[in-house]
């Protein structure tokens, strides 16, 4: 398996413009994850979907935050108007919420994003 | 407390044992997690334990939980400069893992 896949790895854009970030999961596994990592932060939660819907967006910053599932291979997260502050590293990890696993999560390799 | 708890930093010579310790909030839950972050990488799951164990080893790499006292922790036999990373404990509570802020593993040569 070619494991959790994202895209772009690096995003460098200017505040105001739209940023989407793009997540496939590794085929099979029903849940998935949004994080953002920062050195202020660490690791926070953004969202979380199950089965293609979202259970969990009380992490989500703000109204600029928007994530979606279309299907079970893909999810994208997009802020619109990106600002400054946005400037993090943002994980997509994706999980085999099925009785009886151990729930681990496994990661993406991050998009790190920089907002001029 | 509500947060999952860890020293950030830790320096140790290289051969030597390195043990990584994190402090967790809920004695029910079912599953502990270390993992490792390797500089512009993401995290990588390096093991877990079962709250009814004590103990699982994995090669260099060996855990130990304290249920009573809520304490977990990773142990790194014959330390590499390989194994230099932040190491994240994380616990599991419903759907979530709650992570502790990480250690940054040092190797001195």
């Amino acid at each position: 398996d070619a494991g959790v896949i994202q895209s772009p790895r690096h995003e460098v854009t200017e505040m105001g413009q739209e940023v989407t970030l793009r997540c496939k999961p590794i085929s099979g596994h029903n849940s998935l994850f949004w994080y953002r990592q920062t050195m202020m932060r660490g690791l926070e939660l953004l969202i979380y979907f199950n089965n293609n819907v979202p259970i969990d967006d009380s992490g989500m910053p703000e109204d600029r935050f928007s994530a979606k599932m279309p299907n079970a291979s893909f999810s994208t997260l997009k802020i619109q108007p990106s600002e400054p502050r946005d400037s993090a590293v943002y994980f997509c990890a994706s999980s085999s919420g099925t009785s009886g696993s151990s729930y681990e999560q496994y990661f993406g390799p991050g998009t790190r994003l920089t907002v001029t | 407390g509500e947060d999952v708890e860890q020293s950030l930093f830790l320096s140790v010579r290289e051969g030597d044992s390195s043990v990584i310790n994190c402090t967790y909030t809920d004695s029910s839950s079912t599953y502990l997690y270390w993992y490792k972050q390797e500089p512009g990488a993401g995290l990588q799951l390096l093991t877990y334990i079962f709250s009814n164990m004590d103990m699982k080893q994995d090669q260099r790499l060996t855990v130990l939980l304290n249920k009573k006292d809520k304490h977990l922790s990773l142990r790194i036999a014959d330390t590499q400069t390989g194994d230099s990373a932040i190491y994240f404990c994380a616990e599991r509570k419903a759907y979530q893992l709650i992570w502790g802020a990480g250690t940054k593993l040092i190797i001195k040569p």
